[in-house]
């Protein structure tokens, strides 16, 4: 029972590259969220998806764009990386907006 | 000043303790309390799930709920090493349908033999 998967784990990139970040849930949930998490910071919010073909920005949106693929997939795409993009960035599902969301286990990214 | 305080530690504490972790909020909208166990290099995992005030336990976990105080805990008792961990809690007032949680940062736990 796989739950949420996110790839790739580990990415270096340089400061400008693009890369999107892939994340599938097979527990036929509803909604899906970006989360990144930084040392002292906690979670915060990127962006989150509320049920297919809908989309809304979190707390720090900036720099970053989603799709919801379909109902598994949301990915996460940074246009032009900066180094305060560094971060481990988490996906999540939930059945709903009242349930408890579920992890990756994140993707570690750093940009030089 | 944070919607959400939690002491980062780090907690070090023998086999076989009690473990008490603690998290305050500001907003007095939050409904939903939610305490996660996140291992090194891995995604958080839901450990507790509460609605209002009240006490609820699972085995070794009890979660505790004062909104009076604002004040959330996770009690952990005859604690292992596996439980080692980050633990971090999370709240949600819950509007228009869409949960947002709001994290704490993390108190770091270590159980020694």
């Amino acid at each position: 029972n796989a739950g949420v998967t996110q790839t790739p784990k580990f990415q270096v990139l340089k400061t400008g590259q693009s890369m999107t970040l892939q994340c599938a849930q097979d527990m036929n949930h509803n909604s899906m969220y970006w989360y990144r998490q930084d040392p002292g910071m906690g979670l915060r919010l990127i962006y989150y998806s509320a049920s297919e073909g809908t989309t809304d920005k979190g707390e720090v949106p900036n720099g970053y764009n989603v799709s919801r693929l379909n109902k598994r997939e949301f990915s996460l795409r940074l246009e032009s990386a900066a180094p305060s993009q560094t971060s481990v960035y988490f996906c999540a599902s939930s059945e709903s907006g009242s349930q408890p969301q579920h992890f990756g286990d994140g993707t570690r990214l750093s940009i030089l | 000043q944070k919607e959400v305080e939690q002491d980062p530690g780090p907690l070090s504490v023998p086999e076989g303790a009690i473990v008490s972790l603690n998290c305050t909020y500001s907003n007095s909208a939050f409904q939903y309390f939610m305490w996660y166990r996140q291992y090194s290099r891995k995604g958080p995992e839901l450990l507790m799930y509460t609605y209002s005030s009240g006490n609820k336990e699972d085995g070794r976990f009890t979660a505790q709920v004062d909104k009076s105080s604002k004040y959330i805990s996770l009690f952990i008792r005859d604690s292992q090493p596996s439980d080692s961990a980050t633990y971090l809690c999370a709240m949600s007032p819950i509007s228009g349908g869409y949960n947002k949680l709001i994290f704490g940062a993390g108190t770091r736990l270590a159980v020694h033999p």
